[in-house]
Order: structure tokens, then C-alpha cells, then sequence
């Protein structure tokens, strides 16, 4: 079983610019969270979709925006870039058992540098 | 008050011993726990999911739960220095949201 990818792997952008990564779910998963993890803050909670629905979201600016798709795969967005960016982005699935907040497994993340 | 907490570490342990890691949460209503391992550069990759009281046991890897106390730990026994990793509690509530703590660094010592 194929687990779950993320694309690109590596990005490297400049400040006021805007990146859009891509993470597609274990099959048969139809929950996708989104995470942010810096050395300072730990992993930080972005926002969550189940079925082509936000269900759930963090403290993160407005700038942060993320969408799924109804093959479950999903997309963040981040637009005008701030330095304070850069750092690993985690998609993470799960079968998103109503009412349960069943196991998650994580892709291998996209490293965002913001120069 | 963090809503999910894990001493930072490290964690040194000798090869062959039993590390005990710990971690204490603060949503009195959350429902699943989890550990994952994380090493250096790479994504987290679970360990153990518990969804009740007690022992589970994978391996050489045991979860205890005790909501009263709102505990989880992880046991890893026979500890190989491939076992060095940071080791992250994840905490689920009905919300589908996760918490999750800052991690402990645990160091096998060969």
C-alpha cells in the first residue's frame, strides 16, 4: 500500500512570493491535515479536510489556505511569502472517522526555504 | 499550560536498557493517543496508537494510558542506538484536531 506523498520535496522561494504544495493521501484515506514544523514552535496544526470540507483549523494567518480535491488529494497555498515561513510542511492522513480522531500518517514533507 | 507536555530530553539511555518516556496532556476529553519517532530531517512515523486505559504492546515498544491522570507513556525496551530519534506524543480529540507535544529527545548510548 502506497503511503502517503508530497510534492515538491524541496522549494526554495524569495520573500512576497507565493508556493503552492501538494500531498495525496494513503487510498482510501479521506482526511488530509496540514502541519507546520519549526525548531522553535514544533509541529503546528494548519488546517484539516475531510471530503472537499475544512472541518477543522489553527491559529495561522489568513495567508495560509489549503483546498481538497474529490479524490481526496489535497493543496496548501501560502501566499506573500515572509521569511518566517520557511520551514517543513507535513501532510498527514487518516480515514477520518466521523466523531474519532483516528491514526495519522505522515508524508515525507516539503522543506520551504524563503529567502 | 501546554495542552500536550514532554520533558525535552535528552533522554540517555545505555544500550540494552528500557527508556521510559512521558508525557501529560490537559484536554481532560481527548479520545486517542500517539507516539511517533521522528529522526533528524525526516517526517514522523508512528510508533503506537492507544485508544484506552491500560497497556499496549508492539515489539519492544509498550503504551500506557491513564486518563485519570491524563498520562500516556512509551516504553522501549532493549533500547539499540538506532532507537535515537525525538519521540512525539500526539494527542485526538472528537474535533479531528491533534495536539502535539515539542518531543523528547532520547540518545542510546552503544
Amino acid at each position: 500500500k502506497a503511503g502517503v506523498t508530497q510534492t515538491p520535496r524541496y522549494l526554495i522561494k524569495t520573500r512576497g512570493q507565493q508556493v503552492t504544495l501538494s500531498c495525496s493521501p494513503i487510498s482510501g484515506h479521506r482526511s488530509v491535515s496540514w502541519y507546520q514544523q519549526t525548531p522553535g514552535q514544533g509541529l503546528q496544526f494548519l488546517f484539516e479536510y475531510f471530503s472537499e470540507t475544512q472541518r477543522n483549523k489553527g491559529n495561522f494567518p489568513g495567508r495560509f489556505s489549503g483546498r481538497q480535491f474529490s479524490n481526496s488529494r489535497s493543496e496548501m497555498n501560502v501566499s506573500t511569502l515572509e521569511l518566517g515561513d520557511s520551514a517543513l510542511y507535513l501532510c498527514a492522513s487518516s480515514f477520518g472517522l466521523a466523531g474519532v480522531a483516528d491514526t495519522q500518517y505522515f508524508g515525507p514533507g516539503t522543506r520551504l526555504t524563503v529567502l | 499550560q501546554k495542552e500536550v507536555e514532554q520533558n525535552s530530553g535528552p533522554l540517555s539511555v545505555p544500550e540494552g536498557a528500557i527508556a521510559s518516556l512521558n508525557c501529560t496532556y490537559s484536554d481532560r476529553v481527548s479520545q486517542s493517543f500517539f507516539w511517533y519517532r521522528q529522526y533528524s530531517g525526516k517526517s514522523p512515523e508512528l510508533i503506537m496508537s492507544i485508544y484506552s486505559n491500560g497497556d499496549k504492546e508492539d515489539g519492544r515498544f509498550t503504551a500506557q494510558l491513564n486518563k485519570a491522570s491524563q498520562y500516556v507513556s512509551l516504553l522501549i525496551r532493549d533500547s539499540q542506538p538506532s532507537d535515537s530519534a525525538t519521540y512525539l506524543c500526539a494527542v485526538g480529540s472528537g474535533t479531528y484536531k491533534y495536539i502535539f507535544g515539542t518531543g523528547t529527545r532520547l540518545k542510546v548510548l552503544a
